[in-house]
């Protein structure tokens, strides 16, 4: 069945780095885009970041673009997100998400379960 | 950037009641909107694209419409397996914006 899987999640202190995997199976992952999206503690959905089918096209929220780049392996069948720089605000269970499309405007119609990340000193 | 506002941001209503809410971009967005139900402790999950077309799935009850700047989902007989948050997100362009979120509970 399609399965998304995230990892890497943690507790890190302010300005540290985590590098965030998501393990794609059951669906030809290098035929769609696909997202990260976080949703702090108690608050509201946020996109964060997408990346088209081939890795050529990338987009940011502007809390994170600088610090924050999305990537992907299609030979591994796994997206990334590097952090850099975190702050408390990063603090959010972080999923990944597949677009309905490739290039990555088309919503998302499959989640992860999501792994935490808390960024705290 | 494109501001995505929902209302109302919580309701309560009796089973079988008749639900509306209510999406408003701050610019036109075509019909690139979805709209997601998020369950306790659960992830979200899509339920419409293109402001009315239902995923596969997703009872009957629920339906979407608009386009430009204002939305609406319907529940058209509320069950208590619909008590969740409900985001709309329009994703024309980036930033893909979700609204606030609306908040349904069972009187």
């Amino acid at each position: 069945q399609i399965q998304l899987v995230e990892s890497g999640g943690g507790v890190v202190q302010p300005g540290r780095s985590l590098r965030l995997s998501c393990a794609a199976s059951g669906f030809t992952f290098s035929s769609y885009a696909m997202h990260w999206v976080r949703q702090a503690p108690g608050e509201g959905l946020e996109w964060v970041a997408l990346i088209s089918y081939d890795g050529s096209n990338k987009y940011y929220v502007d809390s994170v673009k600088g610090r924050f780049t999305i990537s992907r392996d299609n030979s591994k069948n796994t997206l990334y997100l590097q952090m850099n720089s975190l702050t408390a605000e990063d603090t959010a269970v972080y999923h990944c998400a597949r677009d309905r499309g490739s290039s990555g405007f088309y919503t998302f119609d499959v989640w992860g379960q999501g792994t935490m990340v808390t960024v705290f000193s | 950037d494109i501001q995505m506002t929902q209302s109302p941001s919580s309701l309560s209503a009796s089973v079988g009641d008749r639900v509306t809410i209510t999406c408003r971009a701050s610019q036109g967005i075509s019909n690139f909107l979805a709209w997601f139900q998020q369950k306790p402790g659960k992830v979200p999950r899509l339920l419409m694209h293109t402001a009315s077309a239902v995923q596969s799935g997703v009872p009957s009850r629920f339906s979407g419409s608009g386009s430009g700047t204002d939305f609406t989902l319907t529940i058209s007989s509320l069950q208590p397996e619909d008590v969740a948050t409900y985001y709309c997100q329009k994703y024309n362009s980036a930033p893909l914006t979700f609204g606030g979120g609306t908040k349904v509970e069972i009187k």
